[in-house]
């Protein structure tokens, strides 16, 4: 099956650096991506959809100067949390279509001090 | 816009017996129904699928859930669970026809006893 990859898959940073997480479709191409955030024992909510050529869609609430999205090409979508805070702190995953169905990278655990 | 309920935060059973998780959705438009895992630290992995056709749907690891559009539900079933079924699983309904855009329940946990 298609393959999703997260890099790295956790990360701890001081507070007021920036973070990059990568996110690669290993054997296909993906026009489109999305980048998720998940508190601890809760669900998956959507921040933005990441688009091949063309900006970031960000859901309401999400600030995208904030969770910058790069969609630098058909396989590699990054985000980067800039200026990082303690509330930052969270699990980032990716996913990215095929067909009908969604595949989802192994997840960055993020940890801001 | 759709929306999707998981009433039970947790489930506790002890190995071998049966388990159903239950999730209800709501969607004024017809959808695509998903049932995902994420084990500790972990992505999610899609244990089955309903698309289209039979609405009993057959997944991975001996699950399957059972589509049922008057109630509109689609819970997860197992008839004997292992305690490596230990996890949480998330319902998740996205609009047929249009992009993969997920729409995830708050998800379950099943927790498995000796």
């Amino acid at each position: 099956g298609a393959v999703v990859s997260q890099h790295p898959s956790w990360v701890i940073c001081k507070s007021g650096t920036s973070v990059k997480i990568e996110c690669r479709s290993l054997d296909f191409q993906a026009t489109t991506m999305f980048w998720y955030r998940q508190f601890p024992k809760q669900s998956l909510m959507l921040m933005a959809t990441s688009n091949e050529g063309s900006k970031a869609t960000y859901e309401q609430g999400v600030e995208k100067d904030k969770f910058l999205i790069n969609h630098a090409s058909l396989t590699l979508s990054t985000l980067t949390v800039t200026s990082a805070h303690p509330e930052d702190s969270s699990f980032y995953i990716c996913s990215a279509p095929l067909g009908l169905l969604e595949f989802f990278g192994p997840g960055t655990r993020l940890t801001v001090l | 816009a759709q929306s999707v309920t998981q009433l039970d935060s947790q489930v506790p059973v002890f190995e071998e017996a049966p388990v159903e998780l239950r999730c209800n959705y709501s969607s004024s438009v017809s959808v695509y129904l998903f049932w995902y895992v994420q084990y500790p630290n972990q992505g999610l992995q899609l244990l089955l699928k309903y698309l289209s056709g039979s609405t009993l749907v057959k997944g991975i690891n001996g699950f399957e859930a059972e589509f049922n559009k008057s109630q509109t539900s689609f819970h997860l079933r197992k008839p004997s669970v292992h305690i490596s079924d230990t996890a949480e699983y998330f319902c998740a309904v996205s609009e047929s026809g249009a992009t993969n855009k997920l729409i995830f329940g708050t998800g379950t946990l099943l927790a498995v006893q000796p």
